[in-house]
């Protein structure tokens, strides 16, 4: 089946600095991408929708400006956590949408912990 | 805010056993996706089922969708010690965006 990467899938910082995440769909392009947030034993939550060569559309309650999201080819979207504090700790799982066949893949997850 | 609701929230079976899981959601769907998540890990694709089609197979797992009812079911028949993990259905939304929104998940143990 398709593959979604994501790198990091662990990254632990101080309080303050900015993490990046890349999400890269291996297997086909993705025009678009969807980047979730997950706390323990909780389900996923959409946190914004990355569009190639335009701005993401962000879920409500989400802040743009301390997730940065870039979607500069059909196969990359990046998710930034500037400025992280300890309650941004959390996973964070991206996933990428087969238009061939609608099905979302999922990459394996980014686990953050911000001291 | 979720769309759907998943029954039971745990369930616990012994090998062999079948498992089902249900989920319910508000709005009218494009597909309904289930998935299945190891702990601590990310998501793998189970089945994908539109919003015309009624049932479908892949090995041992057997999916309904019901629409007049907004509802779909799981069913793993002959359950091993590694489908335990947590199982979340997502639903595609009739509204152009194409996020999946997502159940609050089951989490199935299944006992050697």
């Amino acid at each position: 089946g398709a593959v979604v990467s994501q790198h990091p899938s662990r990254v632990i910082c101080k309080s303050g600095t900015s993490v990046k995440i890349e999400c890269r769909s291996l297997d086909f392009q993705a025009t678009t991408m969807f980047w979730y947030r997950q706390f323990p034993k909780q389900s996923l939550m959409l946190m914004a929708t990355s569009n190639e060569g335009s701005k993401a559309t962000y879920e409500q309650g989400v802040e743009k400006d301390k997730f940065l999201i870039n979607h500069a080819s059909l196969t990359l979207s990046t998710l930034t956590v500037t400025s992280a504090h300890p309650e941004d700790s959390s996973f964070y799982i991206c996933s990428a949408r087969d238009i061939r066949t609608d099905t979302q893949y999922f990459g394996p997850g980014t686990r953050l912990t911000v001291l | 805010s979720q769309q759907g609701e998943e029954d039971p929230q745990a369930l616990s079976i012994q090998e062999g056993e079948n498992a089902t899981m249900n989920c319910s959601y508000k709005t009218s769907i494009n597909n309904l996706q289930w998935y299945r998540q190891n702990s601590g890990r990310g998501l793998v694709h189970l089945i994908l089922i539109r919003s015309n089609e009624r049932e479908k197979h892949s090995g041992r797992l057997r999916v309904t969708l019901d629409t007049s009812k907004k509802s779909s079911s799981l069913l793993i028949t002959a359950s091993r010690a590694a489908d335990t993990a947590s199982y979340f259905c997502a639903t595609d939304l009739n509204t152009g965006r194409r996020a999946l929104t997502f159940g609050s998940g089951t989490r199935l143990q299944v006992q050697p």
